[in-house]
């Protein structure tokens, strides 16, 4: 079973500002099988980003996703006000879905 | 555009099951895979398992002798029974629809239903 780990644990940055999260696994695997999601407080998981970098429906392009093998990365390229939230990096294999610790985007 | 919406009790005596079913509305149950996720108060989230409307489901390797998700296509629902249930089961339990177009993941989620353990 593969494990996420994702880092930081908390990240706290200005309006504006560009925010890199990390997602980091256990063993290699195609990126097909990593997905991202935006969760406030409250509130039911966003899906972000599908495939590694594929937006969803209706995703700003300020959001993207890249990465390959062990190590993928959430961007957001410039925060606003509303992508202040927690972070998810999921995985799919072998029939089985892992989720990853998250990672709070905070306003610094 | 799919909705999805939890029903049950919020409140489940230690011991007892713990029930919950997922209601579909603008979209059919059949053809798709549809699945259960929870979030205990405060922490992340976990995969509990997932069903395909023919009936094949997959759980989470650390409840799968406890878990039974079932689907009720003539009523557009699906259904998560967990036996058996202690305070660590506490959380709040989504319902989501489970894709596989260009990869895996889950596109609608319902709103969450709380669901406490105790006596």
């Amino acid at each position: 079973e593969i494990v996420l780990t994702q880092s930081p644990g908390t990240l706290s940055l200005s309006p504006g500002e560009r925010a890199t999260l990390s997602c980091r696994a256990s063993q290699s695997f195609a990126g097909t099988y990593l997905a991202w999601y935006q969760q406030k407080p409250g509130r039911a998981p966003r899906l972000l980003i599908y495939g590694a970098s594929r937006r969803a429906t209706g995703i700003p392009d300020r959001f993207s996703g890249s990465g390959s093998g062990t190590d993928f990365t959430l961007s957001i390229s410039r925060l606003e006000a509303e992508d202040f939230a927690v972070y998810y990096c999921q995985h799919y294999g072998n029939s089985l879905f892992t989720f990853g610790p998250g990672t709070k985007v905070e306003i610094k | 555009q799919v909705q999805l919406q939890e029903s049950g009790p919020g409140l489940v005596k230690p011991s007892e099951t713990l029930s919950l079913t997922c209601t579909v509305s603008g979209g059919s149950v059949s053809g798709d895979y549809w699945g259960w996720i929870r979030q205990p108060p405060g922490k992340g989230l976990e995969w509990i398992g997932y069903i395909y409307y023919s009936g094949t489901t997959s759980y989470n390797p650390s409840l799968k002798s406890r878990v039974s998700i079932s689907v009720d296509p003539s009523n557009n629902q699906f259904s998560l029974k967990l036996p058996s249930v202690t305070a660590t089961d506490t959380a709040v339990y989504f319902c989501a629809r489970r894709r596989t177009n260009g990869g895996n993941y889950f596109d609608f989620w319902g709103q969450g239903i709380l669901v406490t353990v105790s006596s």
